[in-house]
């Protein structure tokens, strides 16, 4: 199965950018890469996804690796309301599905 | 406004007890899916539905069905629930199943407790 690896935990301070990392060393060549957050009582919320080129939009930025193998995904300036766990997942083909594969993520706390 | 809605939030209820856990999207979407959410383990995916009538089984269905009579609907059931599956749930839907570029819009959540 493809499988991302996350740290555990980070943390960041309000205002500052927080760049979150992921490995994903199996990766082939169609899968994409899937950022989700969930906050507290919550329902996982997709932030941003990508294929090779990095990609912004109003919530997040994503660096992906010329290689694949890792992504960081970018905060600009984190707030206490992204204060979350976030989840890098492939979304990979396995039979007629695409599936997204979810590991353990890991849970930003954003220091006032 | 765009969105998955489960029902119930919370249940708790007792082992052999038959349940439905509801989940409705307004998106007009095709893909619908059902994951399980343990401490430690992610999310897991139980079922999901390419389209009406069209329903499949992730990793971990036993003890679970489903069905997609309506494009909107696709329910939850627990025809004999067990401790085992006393979980955190979340219903999940986005646009088209064959294609990966599409995000996944996921429900509030539905917290069983069985007993």
């Amino acid at each position: 199965d493809a499988k991302t690896t996350q740290p555990n935990s980070m943390e960041s301070n309000e205002e500052e950018p927080v760049h979150l990392p992921c490995n994903h060393s199996t990766i082939s060549g169609t899968d994409y890469i899937h950022w989700y957050r969930q906050l507290p009582s919550q329902g996982p919320e997709y932030v941003i996804h990508g294929l090779t080129s990095n990609v912004n939009n109003r919530m997040a930025s994503l660096a992906i690796a010329e290689d694949r193998k890792s992504s960081t995904l970018i905060l600009h300036r984190a707030t206490l309301r992204d204060a979350a766990v976030y989840y890098c997942i492939l979304n990979t083909q396995a039979d007629s599905n695409y599936q997204l594969i979810w590991g353990a993520g890991t849970k930003l706390i954003i220091k006032p | 406004e765009a969105q998955v809605t489960q029902n119930p939030r919370y249940l708790i209820t007792v082992t052999g007890k038959k349940l439905t856990v509801t989940c409705s999207q307004n998106m007009n979407h095709e893909y619908m899916s059902w994951y399980r959410q343990d401490p430690g383990l992610g999310l897991r995916q139980i079922y999901y539905s390419m389209n009406v009538e069209v329903t499949d089984k992730g990793d971990v269905p036993e003890g679970y069905k489903v069905s997609r009579k309506e494009k909107r609907n696709f329910p939850l059931i627990l025809e004999s629930p067990s401790p085992n599956q006393t979980s955190l749930y979340f219903c999940a839907s986005s646009p088209r199943q064959w294609d990966s570029n599409q995000p996944q819009h996921f429900g509030d959540g539905t917290r069983l407790s069985i007993l």
